[in-house]
């Protein structure tokens, strides 16, 4: 079984700027989660999807970030403008069933440096 | 609001020591889960328990066991005979059947051979 896929890996970009990240979760896995992970923190949720609805996105800088789950499927996250302190590791999980709190499934990440 | 406190930074033991990780939530909610997860160098957090709020039963599993104690609101991990391969960041989780996500901060631990 394929796991979660995250791209791109790493990003470089100047505040200011744009960026998106990409996440293709495991197959069939309805709920999909965004996390930030700054340095020497743990991940802080930022959006959680059931299907393609937003169940959760409490935690989301919403003048910033943006994230759309068109067709239930992969989704996109994000940041425009970035700042310096969008410096972080951005996490995409998923899990299989939302009322059951199965165990979410990581992707790699994506480490993004804003200078 | 929903909290994990771990309140142990950082932890180094020699291999073979056993070492416990102390986990502490704050929930409102009378119906939760708790996870612990490692994340090692390579930086994938990977899924290690899961436990209903319901279920206080410790749990074993090879080396690592849990110890799950409503009363003081605790959920310990603790690795026998720990080695180098153990070497990782450890967060415990807290969420509401799907819902509230959280975190703590994670505790660093050390194996040295």
């Amino acid at each position: 079984e394929a796991g979660v896929a995250q791209s791109p890996r790493y990003k470089i970009i100047e505040k200011r700027q744009s960026v998106a990240f990409w996440c293709n979760p495991i197959s069939g896995h309805a709920t999909l989660y965004w996390y930030q992970q700054i340095l020497g923190q743990g991940p802080k949720l930022l959006i959680q999807f059931q299907n393609n609805g937003v169940v959760d996105d409490s935690q989301l800088p919403k003048d910033r970030f943006s994230a759309e789950r068109l067709k239930g499927v992969d989704s996109t996250l994000k940041i425009q403008p970035a700042k310096l302190e969008d410096s972080a590791v951005y996490l995409c999980a998923s899990s299989s069933r939302l009322a059951e709190s199965y165990e979410q499934y990581f992707g790699p990440g994506t480490r993004l440096t804003v200078t | 609001a929903q909290k994990v406190t771990q309140a142990q930074t950082e932890i180094s033991v020699v291999e073979k020591e056993d070492v416990t990780l102390d986990c502490v939530y704050e929930t409102r909610d009378t119906t939760y889960y708790l996870f612990w997860y490692k994340q090692p160098p390579s930086g994938e957090l990977v899924f290690l328990i899961r436990r209903n709020s319901f279920d206080e039963q410790n749990e074993i599993s090879g080396r690592y066991s849990w110890n799950f104690q409503k009363s003081t609101s605790s959920f310990n991990f603790t690795i026998t005979a720990s080695q180098v391969v153990d070497s990782a960041v450890y967060f415990c989780a807290l969420d509401n059947y799907g819902q509230n996500f959280v975190f703590g901060p994670g505790t660093r631990l050390s194996v040295l051979p």
